[in-house]
């Protein structure tokens, strides 16, 4: 089962560009990493997801190494209303077993300071 | 609006009762997920459903136990609860392909809020 770890929390002033790294050393091969963003009172809403390398949509960047035991989520120029908790997701198909294991990260508290 | 919908939106309770959550994927989502975000242990996985059969358990209690019906709702059934049960429950819907598909984007309903005194 994967274990993630992200820093607690991170501050960043509006219109930069901001980076949260997720550990993840024991990611399975089946493992895919997606991230996703949560505000107060509200269900976690999907940013992104990758395998390996680089994907990119249009609101964030996912960065993957060859060896996989870290991603980075890249959010460009963020706003006020980027202010969010964000949690790494590591999970994909158990090999054999038909099933899924799915584990998030802690989280981490981004604040945007205008 | 994730499509996906929750009810009760809150529920407060005493302990050692039982109570039902429910949930209702979004239109065309075989598989729901539950999961519990409590302050001190962030957001728990509990166990997902596809199509009718239990698909993966995470840290679900023995007192806590699921089913999703043939309209593809999804019940989590808690019992005996605890103090420390309080939390928000979310439920998450998404498409599945099968069991060797990569892994799909989730959507969240709004939770329901388990308050136990």
């Amino acid at each position: 089962l994967a274990k993630t770890t992200q820093p607690i929390s991170m501050d960043s002033y509006e219109g930069q560009e901001v980076n949260i790294t997720c550990s993840h050393n024991n990611i399975a091969t089946n493992d895919y990493i997606t991230w996703y963003q949560q505000f107060p009172s509200q269900g976690p809403r999907f940013i992104i997801q990758g395998y390996k390398t680089k994907v990119t949509n249009e609101v964030a960047s996912l960065f993957i190494p060859a060896d996989r035991k870290s991603s980075t989520l890249s959010l460009p120029r963020v706003s006020l209303s980027d202010t969010a908790v964000y949690y790494c997701l590591v999970g994909g198909p158990v090999s054999g077993a038909g099933s899924y294991q799915l584990t998030f990260g802690k989280g981490t508290k981004l604040s945007v300071i205008p | 609006d994730s499509g996906v919908t929750q009810t009760p939106k809150h529920l407060i309770t005493a302990t050692g009762q039982r109570v039902t959550l429910r949930c209702s994927p979004r239109s065309g989502d075989l598989s729901v997920y539950w999961y519990q975000q409590s302050l001190d242990q962030g957001l728990q996985f509990l166990i997902q459903y596809y199509n009718g059969e239990e698909r993966a358990k995470g840290n679900i209690l023995e007192r806590f136990s699921a089913q999703q019906f043939p309209d593809l709702h999804s019940e989590l059934n808690l019992s005996s609860l605890e103090l420390g049960d309080s939390a928000l429950y979310f439920c998450a819907s998404s498409v599945e392909q099968g069991p060797t598909s990569s892994y799909n984007e989730q959507f969240f309903g709004p939770g329901t809020r388990l308050t136990v005194l």
